[in-house]
C-alpha cells in the first residue's frame, strides 16, 4: 500500500510569482484535502476535493484554487504569493468525505517566499 | 466557528513522570483525532474518537473524549524521551459533509528530559 506523496519537498518562490504543488492520494482514497501550516501553529483546512470536485473550502482567498485528477491526485495552486503564504503545505487523503474516515498526511511541502 | 483549545502549549517534563495534555472545542462533535508531529516532519495519526466515553490506548499514550464536556484528554504514563514532539488534537463538526476539513488546536510541544 503506498501513502500519501507530495512534491516539491521544499520550494522557494518570489513575491508576486504562482506555485504548484502536487499530493498523490493513498491507494484506494478518493478524497484530498489540503491544509496550511504556518510555523508554530496547528495546520489550517484550505480546501477538499472529492470526486474531482470542490467540496469544502476554508478561510482563504480565491488565488488558492486547486484539482483534482480522475486517479485522484490533486494540485493545489497559489497565484500571487505574498510573504505569509510562506509555510508547510500538508494534503491528506481519506476514503470518502472527510469526517466519514480518517485522514492520512502526506509528508508535506516546505513553501518559502521572498 | 469552531474553536479548538488545547493546553499547555508548552511542557517540559521528566522522564517517568505523568502528564495531560488537554483539548477543549466549542460546538458539537464526535469526532477528534489526536495527532504527532516531530520537528520538519508531517503529521502521524495517534488516535481517532468518533464517541462520547472512547478511551484508546497506546503504549505510553491514552486518549478519551467526553463530548457532553467538550474535552478530549491525551494522558501519559512514565513519560520517555521518545515521546517528545508537539500533539494536535483536531476536530471535525462530524456534519459527514466534509465541507469545514478539520480544525485543529494549536498544539503542545513536549520536551520530556532524561
Amino acid at each position: 500500500e503506498t501513502g500519501v506523496t507530495q512534491s516539491p519537498t521544499h520550494l522557494i518562490k518570489t513575491r508576486g510569482q504562482q506555485v504548484t504543488l502536487r499530493c498523490s492520494s493513498q491507494s484506494g482514497h478518493n478524497t484530498v484535502s489540503w491544509y496550511q501550516q504556518a510555523l508554530g501553529q496547528g495546520p489550517q483546512f484550505i480546501f477538499q476535493y472529492y470526486r474531482e470536485e470542490e467540496n469544502g473550502r476554508g478561510n482563504f482567498p480565491p488565488r488558492f484554487s486547486g484539482l483534482q485528477f480522475p486517479n485522484y491526485s490533486s494540485e493545489l495552486n497559489v497565484n500571487a504569493l505574498e510573504l505569509d503564504d510562506s509555510a508547510l503545505y500538508l494534503c491528506a487523503s481519506s476514503l470518502g468525505l472527510a469526517g466519514l474516515g480518517e485522514q492520512y498526511f502526506g509528508p508535506g511541502t516546505r513553501l518559502t517566499v521572498t | 466557528e469552531l474553536k479548538v483549545e488545547q493546553n499547555p502549549l508548552f511542557l517540559s517534563m521528566q522522564e517517568g513522570k505523568n502528564y495531560t495534555i488537554y483539548c477543549n472545542y466549542s460546538t458539537t462533535s464526535d469526532r477528534l483525532y489526536w495527532y504527532r508531529q516531530d520537528p520538519g516532519k508531517s503529521l502521524e495519526s495517534l488516535f481517532v474518537l468518533l464517541s462520547n466515553g472512547a478511551v484508546k490506548q497506546e503504549g505510553r499514550l491514552m486518549a478519551s473524549l467526553d463530548t457532553k464536556a467538550r474535552l478530549s484528554t491525551l494522558h501519559i504514563t512514565a513519560a520517555v524521551h521518545d515521546l517528545s514532539a508537539t500533539y494536535f488534537c483536531a476536530v471535525d463538526r462530524g456534519s459527514g459533509g466534509g465541507a469545514d476539513g478539520l480544525t485543529f488546536g494549536k498544539g503542545t510541544h513536549l520536551i520530556i528530559q532524561p
